[in-house]
């Protein structure tokens, strides 16, 4: 399984974009990238996944260069509610397969 | 999307006794259904896979006596905390999955207390 790496934590303010990256130099040919976010006392909830160039969805955009060694989640406008944790996870489609879980981005957005 | 639910919520016990936690599919069939503990500012640890019809595989360094799986059906895990301490109070957390080439779901978790 793929290590990944992302800062510790993030601040930024409501109606900014934000961009998160995360490294997996490690990265496997069917590994997939997948970004959750946790609230406190939640269970992780399912962001985005992605295996190259960009995935957008109705809450993120996900970009993911060409030798996939990193891989970016762009929040656009966020607000005070998407103050939690982020987390990027590689490996094969979460889906059957073991998650393991880094340390995550601590994301504070203020008013 | 898919819906996994934890039951209860969160849980106080005594010190000495055992604690079940399930963990449901609600919407969908899961073969394949993990437990994570978490600790208060800190990640997930995946402690174990619990395959369905089958023994669990435990994470290196988690006591398979202590913390008890059972995968009875397509849709149902527990977790039983044997003789739980102070020391085993955290959050604890399942996922599971329709199927490989889909992403993994969470339950809201169960917040365990041992006094």
């Amino acid at each position: 399984l793929a290590k990944t790496t992302q800062p510790i934590s993030m601040d930024s303010y409501e109606g900014q974009e934000v961009n998160i990256t995360c490294s997996h130099n490690n990265i496997a040919t069917n590994d997939y990238i997948t970004w959750y976010q946790q609230f406190p006392s939640q269970g992780p909830r399912f962001i985005i996944q992605g295996y190259k160039t960009k995935v957008t969805n109705e809450v993120a955009s996900l970009f993911i260069p060409a030798d996939r060694k990193s891989s970016t989640l762009s929040l656009p406008r966020v607000s005070l509610s998407d103050t939690a944790v982020y987390y990027c996870l590689v490996g094969g489609n979460t889906g059957g397969f073991k998650t393991i879980f880094g340390a995550g981005t601590r994301l504070f957005v203020k008013a | 999307g898919a819906v996994v639910s934890q039951h209860p919520s969160w849980v106080i016990c005594k010190s000495g006794t055992s604690v079940k936690i399930e963990c449901r599919s609600l919407d969908f069939q899961a073969t394949t259904m993990f437990w994570y503990r978490q600790f208060p500012k800190q990640s997930l640890m995946l402690m174990a896979t619990s395959n369905e019809g089958s023994k669990a595989t435990y994470e290196q360094g988690v006591e398979k006596d202590k913390f008890l799986i059972n995968h009875a059906s397509l849709t149902l895990s527990t977790l039983t905390v044997t003789s739980a301490h102070p020391e085993d109070s955290s959050f604890y957390i399942c996922s599971a999955s329709y199927g490989t080439g889909t992403e993994a779901f969470f339950g809201q978790g169960t917040r365990l207390t041992v006094v």
